[in-house]
């Protein structure tokens, strides 16, 4: 089955803890995106991958880390020094970043800091 | 900075209800306009929207787009239970930085609760 998916489902962190999130895709797109959710608001982006070895800050990536080593493959870190992390972080990908390309989702992460 | 604006923020109807759900944009360099539907976790593709005027249908839902007056609706007939989720809008534009690079701005959703 081609899609997206995210690792874990639901995470607990302490304050001050590094935690990475998994996103793997199998549709053979170019293009991967992170982004985060809050209660009541929309999407916002966090960072972006065009092509493997190569990202882009969204419009909140303080306090966030990515890598992009292989095109299947875009976890995202959430540093200590983000100061508000708890969210729903959604991952998502497109055949290219070059417009008219709908983007598809995982299932999502939900984080919670304790 | 782009921006986009869904209305209402919520909803409550009851089963068999039509309803219409809005979304305004203001961006800069707009390529298309995307509806979500999203049910607890992964949002889901409903529609894109590039031209005016032109209506887009997928079974009990339908969706169009006004460039001029920058704005779109999705439509629901016949609503179902199933129905009830967050509906997401987002547009397409170009970046600030130029070249091929797009991005999309997501509004807040609407949330759709349809009652038995």
């Amino acid at each position: 089955d081609g899609g997206i998916t995210q690792s874990p489902k639901y995470l607990f962190r302490k304050e001050g803890q590094n935690v990475t999130l998994s996103c793997e895709q199998n549709l053979n797109h170019d293009a991967m995106y992170w982004y985060r959710q809050d209660p009541g608001q929309g999407l916002r982006l966090i960072y972006y991958s065009q092509i493997v070895n190569d990202f882009q800050k969204g419009d909140i990536a303080e306090g966030y880390s990515v890598s992009r080593e292989k095109k299947e493959s875009f976890p995202l870190t959430v540093t200590s020094a983000q100061k508000n992390p708890t969210a729903f972080y959604l991952c998502a990908s497109s055949m290219a970043s070059g417009g008219y390309n709908e983007q598809f989702f995982g299932p999502g992460t939900r984080l919670t800091v304790l | 900075e782009d921006k986009v604006v869904q209305s209402p923020l919520s909803l409550v109807v009851h089963e068999g209800d039509t309803v219409t759900l809005n979304c305004s944009y203001e961006v800069t360099n707009f390529r298309s306009l995307l509806w979500y539907k999203q049910e607890k976790k992964a949002p889901t593709f409903l529609f894109m929207l590039t031209s005016s005027g032109i209506e887009k249908k997928s079974g009990r839902l339908s969706s169009i787009l006004d460039k001029k007056e920058l704005f779109s609706i999705l439509n629901i007939t016949a609503t179902q239970t199933g129905d009830s989720a967050v509906y997401l809008c987002a547009v397409e534009a170009l970046r600030m930085s130029g070249g091929s690079n797009y991005k999309l701005t997501f509004g807040k959703g609407t949330l759709l609760t349809v009652n038995p």
